[in-house]
Protein backbone atom coordinates (compact mmCIF):
# COMPACT_ATOMS: atom_id res chain seq x y z
CA UNK A 1 0.00 0.00 0.00
CA UNK A 2 1.18 3.36 -0.62
CA UNK A 3 2.09 5.47 2.26
CA UNK A 4 4.02 8.84 3.27
CA UNK A 5 5.88 9.11 6.64
CA UNK A 6 6.97 12.16 8.19
CA UNK A 7 8.71 10.88 11.28
CA UNK A 8 9.05 14.51 13.43
CA UNK A 9 6.09 15.45 14.58
CA UNK A 10 7.92 18.83 15.52
CA UNK A 11 11.16 20.37 14.94
CA UNK A 12 12.31 23.60 16.23
CA UNK A 13 15.04 25.11 15.01
CA UNK A 14 16.91 28.75 16.04
CA UNK A 15 16.70 31.51 13.34
CA UNK A 16 19.07 31.57 10.71
CA UNK A 17 19.71 28.07 10.92
CA UNK A 18 19.42 25.76 7.90
CA UNK A 19 15.99 23.40 8.18
CA UNK A 20 15.22 19.88 7.20
CA UNK A 21 11.79 18.11 7.03
CA UNK A 22 11.99 15.04 6.16
CA UNK A 23 9.81 12.79 4.31
CA UNK A 24 9.87 9.20 3.10
CA UNK A 25 7.52 7.52 0.97
CA UNK A 26 6.79 4.02 0.22
CA UNK A 27 5.21 4.35 -3.38
CA UNK A 28 5.62 1.67 -6.41
CA UNK A 29 7.25 2.82 -9.61
CA UNK A 30 8.19 6.92 -10.03
CA UNK A 31 5.72 9.05 -7.72
CA UNK A 32 5.01 12.66 -7.67
CA UNK A 33 5.88 14.46 -4.21
CA UNK A 34 4.55 17.57 -3.33
CA UNK A 35 5.18 20.12 -0.40
CA UNK A 36 2.27 21.95 1.46
CA UNK A 37 2.85 24.73 3.79
CA UNK A 38 -0.21 25.59 6.11
CA UNK A 39 -0.17 28.03 8.17
CA UNK A 40 -2.38 28.96 11.46
CA UNK A 41 -6.52 28.90 10.28
CA UNK A 42 -5.31 29.07 6.89
CA UNK A 43 -5.48 26.36 4.01
CA UNK A 44 -2.25 24.73 2.59
CA UNK A 45 -0.16 26.31 0.10
CA UNK A 46 1.80 24.72 -2.27
CA UNK A 47 5.86 24.89 -1.91
CA UNK A 48 6.89 22.62 -4.57
CA UNK A 49 6.78 19.61 -6.71
CA UNK A 50 9.51 16.55 -7.83
CA UNK A 51 8.07 15.02 -11.34
CA UNK A 52 11.02 14.26 -13.13
CA UNK A 53 14.35 15.41 -13.88
CA UNK A 54 17.08 17.14 -11.48
CA UNK A 55 16.30 15.53 -7.81
CA UNK A 56 17.12 19.26 -6.49
CA UNK A 57 13.98 21.08 -6.93
CA UNK A 58 13.00 24.71 -5.54
CA UNK A 59 10.13 26.45 -4.62
CA UNK A 60 8.46 29.20 -2.86
CA UNK A 61 10.06 31.25 -0.13
CA UNK A 62 13.58 30.00 -0.38
CA UNK A 63 12.95 26.40 -0.21
CA UNK A 64 13.92 23.32 -1.57
CA UNK A 65 13.48 19.51 -1.61
CA UNK A 66 15.93 17.34 -2.59
CA UNK A 67 14.62 13.36 -4.38
CA UNK A 68 16.66 10.53 -3.57
CA UNK A 69 15.02 7.61 -5.38
CA UNK A 70 17.35 4.97 -3.60
CA UNK A 71 16.28 6.20 0.30
CA UNK A 72 12.87 6.59 -1.30
CA UNK A 73 13.02 10.64 0.39
CA UNK A 74 12.20 13.62 -0.38
CA UNK A 75 13.01 15.89 2.92
CA UNK A 76 12.27 19.44 2.38
CA UNK A 77 15.23 22.10 3.02
CA UNK A 78 15.45 25.82 3.83
CA UNK A 79 19.36 27.42 4.15
CA UNK A 80 18.90 30.08 6.56
CA UNK A 81 15.72 29.83 8.40
CA UNK A 82 13.01 32.65 8.95
CA UNK A 83 10.92 32.54 12.27
CA UNK A 84 8.10 33.58 9.65
CA UNK A 85 8.81 29.70 7.98
CA UNK A 86 6.96 28.67 11.21
CA UNK A 87 3.89 26.69 10.32
CA UNK A 88 2.94 23.01 9.78
CA UNK A 89 4.60 21.37 6.57
CA UNK A 90 2.85 18.40 4.79
CA UNK A 91 4.47 16.15 2.70
CA UNK A 92 2.28 14.27 -0.43
CA UNK A 93 2.75 12.00 -2.65
CA UNK A 94 0.84 10.76 -5.98
CA UNK A 95 0.83 7.55 -7.88
CA UNK A 96 1.60 8.43 -11.43
CA UNK A 97 -1.33 6.07 -12.54
CA UNK A 98 -3.80 6.33 -9.68
CA UNK A 99 -5.44 10.05 -8.78
CA UNK A 100 -5.64 9.40 -5.26
CA UNK A 101 -3.04 11.77 -3.06
CA UNK A 102 -1.80 10.76 0.22
CA UNK A 103 -0.46 13.26 2.73
CA UNK A 104 1.87 12.70 5.54
CA UNK A 105 1.10 13.56 8.81
CA UNK A 106 2.79 16.61 9.03
CA UNK A 107 5.86 18.19 10.42
CA UNK A 108 5.42 21.31 12.69
CA UNK A 109 8.44 23.66 12.33
CA UNK A 110 9.01 25.86 14.95
CA UNK A 111 11.68 28.50 13.91
CA UNK A 112 13.39 30.31 17.54
CA UNK A 113 14.08 33.90 17.35
CA UNK B 1 -6.24 34.32 -1.45
CA UNK B 2 -6.13 30.69 -3.82
CA UNK B 3 -8.73 31.73 -5.65
CA UNK B 4 -10.92 28.90 -3.90
CA UNK B 5 -14.05 30.16 -1.70
CA UNK B 6 -15.65 27.66 0.77
CA UNK B 7 -18.96 28.36 2.48
CA UNK B 8 -20.19 28.89 5.61
CA UNK B 9 -16.26 29.07 7.61
CA UNK B 10 -18.30 27.37 10.58
CA UNK B 11 -20.98 25.34 11.08
CA UNK B 12 -22.22 23.70 14.76
CA UNK B 13 -24.67 21.19 14.46
CA UNK B 14 -25.88 18.02 16.56
CA UNK B 15 -25.27 14.30 16.25
CA UNK B 16 -27.56 12.59 13.62
CA UNK B 17 -27.68 15.84 11.38
CA UNK B 18 -27.29 16.34 7.96
CA UNK B 19 -25.07 19.38 6.72
CA UNK B 20 -23.81 20.33 3.19
CA UNK B 21 -20.84 22.68 2.77
CA UNK B 22 -19.73 24.23 -0.54
CA UNK B 23 -16.92 24.88 -2.52
CA UNK B 24 -16.11 26.88 -5.65
CA UNK B 25 -13.04 26.27 -7.73
CA UNK B 26 -10.47 28.50 -9.19
CA UNK B 27 -11.75 30.03 -12.40
CA UNK B 28 -10.74 27.53 -15.52
CA UNK B 29 -9.80 24.65 -12.66
CA UNK B 30 -11.92 21.52 -13.35
CA UNK B 31 -11.04 19.16 -10.61
CA UNK B 32 -11.88 19.30 -7.13
CA UNK B 33 -11.09 17.74 -4.15
CA UNK B 34 -12.04 17.56 -0.66
CA UNK B 35 -10.37 16.78 2.24
CA UNK B 36 -10.88 16.11 5.86
CA UNK B 37 -8.63 17.15 8.47
CA UNK B 38 -8.52 16.46 12.35
CA UNK B 39 -5.93 16.07 14.72
CA UNK B 40 -5.91 12.14 15.29
CA UNK B 41 -6.24 11.05 11.58
CA UNK B 42 -4.21 13.92 9.68
CA UNK B 43 -5.32 15.26 6.40
CA UNK B 44 -7.17 12.30 4.61
CA UNK B 45 -7.95 12.49 1.05
CA UNK B 46 -11.92 12.24 0.58
CA UNK B 47 -13.02 12.47 -2.96
CA UNK B 48 -11.79 14.10 -6.43
CA UNK B 49 -14.08 15.38 -9.15
CA UNK B 50 -13.16 16.41 -12.44
CA UNK B 51 -15.37 18.26 -14.92
CA UNK B 52 -18.57 17.18 -13.24
CA UNK B 53 -17.89 13.36 -12.93
CA UNK B 54 -16.03 11.45 -9.51
CA UNK B 55 -12.21 10.95 -10.11
CA UNK B 56 -10.94 9.51 -7.57
CA UNK B 57 -12.16 8.08 -3.58
CA UNK B 58 -10.16 8.02 -0.67
CA UNK B 59 -11.34 7.77 2.80
CA UNK B 60 -14.94 8.72 2.42
CA UNK B 61 -17.33 7.37 4.68
CA UNK B 62 -20.53 6.23 3.36
CA UNK B 63 -22.72 8.53 5.29
CA UNK B 64 -20.93 11.53 3.09
CA UNK B 65 -21.15 12.15 -0.28
CA UNK B 66 -20.28 14.81 -2.63
CA UNK B 67 -20.92 16.13 -6.36
CA UNK B 68 -19.37 18.84 -8.63
CA UNK B 69 -22.38 20.55 -10.97
CA UNK B 70 -22.15 22.14 -14.74
CA UNK B 71 -21.22 25.56 -13.34
CA UNK B 72 -18.09 23.06 -11.35
CA UNK B 73 -18.91 23.92 -7.89
CA UNK B 74 -18.85 21.38 -5.46
CA UNK B 75 -20.79 20.31 -2.67
CA UNK B 76 -20.11 17.62 0.47
CA UNK B 77 -22.86 16.89 2.19
CA UNK B 78 -22.43 14.82 5.30
CA UNK B 79 -25.12 12.71 7.05
CA UNK B 80 -25.84 11.35 10.42
CA UNK B 81 -23.23 13.20 11.47
CA UNK B 82 -21.01 11.72 15.10
CA UNK B 83 -18.92 13.60 17.21
CA UNK B 84 -15.76 12.17 15.60
CA UNK B 85 -17.15 14.20 12.40
CA UNK B 86 -16.00 17.56 13.77
CA UNK B 87 -12.93 18.30 11.95
CA UNK B 88 -11.80 21.32 9.07
CA UNK B 89 -13.27 20.08 5.70
CA UNK B 90 -10.43 21.68 2.62
CA UNK B 91 -11.61 21.95 -0.73
CA UNK B 92 -9.10 21.95 -3.36
CA UNK B 93 -8.85 22.76 -7.25
CA UNK B 94 -6.27 22.34 -9.91
CA UNK B 95 -5.72 23.37 -13.16
CA UNK B 96 -7.04 21.01 -16.51
CA UNK B 97 -5.18 18.50 -18.08
CA UNK B 98 -3.02 16.10 -16.38
CA UNK B 99 -4.17 16.42 -12.72
CA UNK B 100 -1.81 13.82 -11.02
CA UNK B 101 1.25 16.04 -12.13
CA UNK B 102 -0.37 19.28 -10.90
CA UNK B 103 -0.27 21.17 -7.38
CA UNK B 104 -3.56 21.75 -5.22
CA UNK B 105 -4.87 25.05 -4.41
CA UNK B 106 -6.73 24.81 -0.95
CA UNK B 107 -9.71 26.92 -0.03
CA UNK B 108 -9.67 28.30 3.47
CA UNK B 109 -11.90 25.22 5.08
CA UNK B 110 -15.33 24.84 6.88
CA UNK B 111 -15.04 23.86 10.33
CA UNK B 112 -17.50 21.41 11.40
CA UNK B 113 -17.98 21.34 14.87
CA UNK B 114 -20.71 18.19 15.95
CA UNK B 115 -22.08 18.72 19.52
Amino acid sequence: AQSVAQPEDQVNVAEGNPLTVKCTYSVSGNPYLFWYVQYPNRGLQFLLKYITGDNLVKGSYGFEAEFNKSQTSFHLKKPSALVSDSALYFCAVRHPRDDKIIFGKGTRLHILP
Amino acid sequence: DSGVTQTPKHLITATGQRVTLRCSPRSGDLSVYWYQQSLDQGLQFLIQYYNGEERAKGNILERFSAQQFPDLHSELNLSSLELGDSALYFCASSPPGLAVLDEQFFGPGTRLTVL
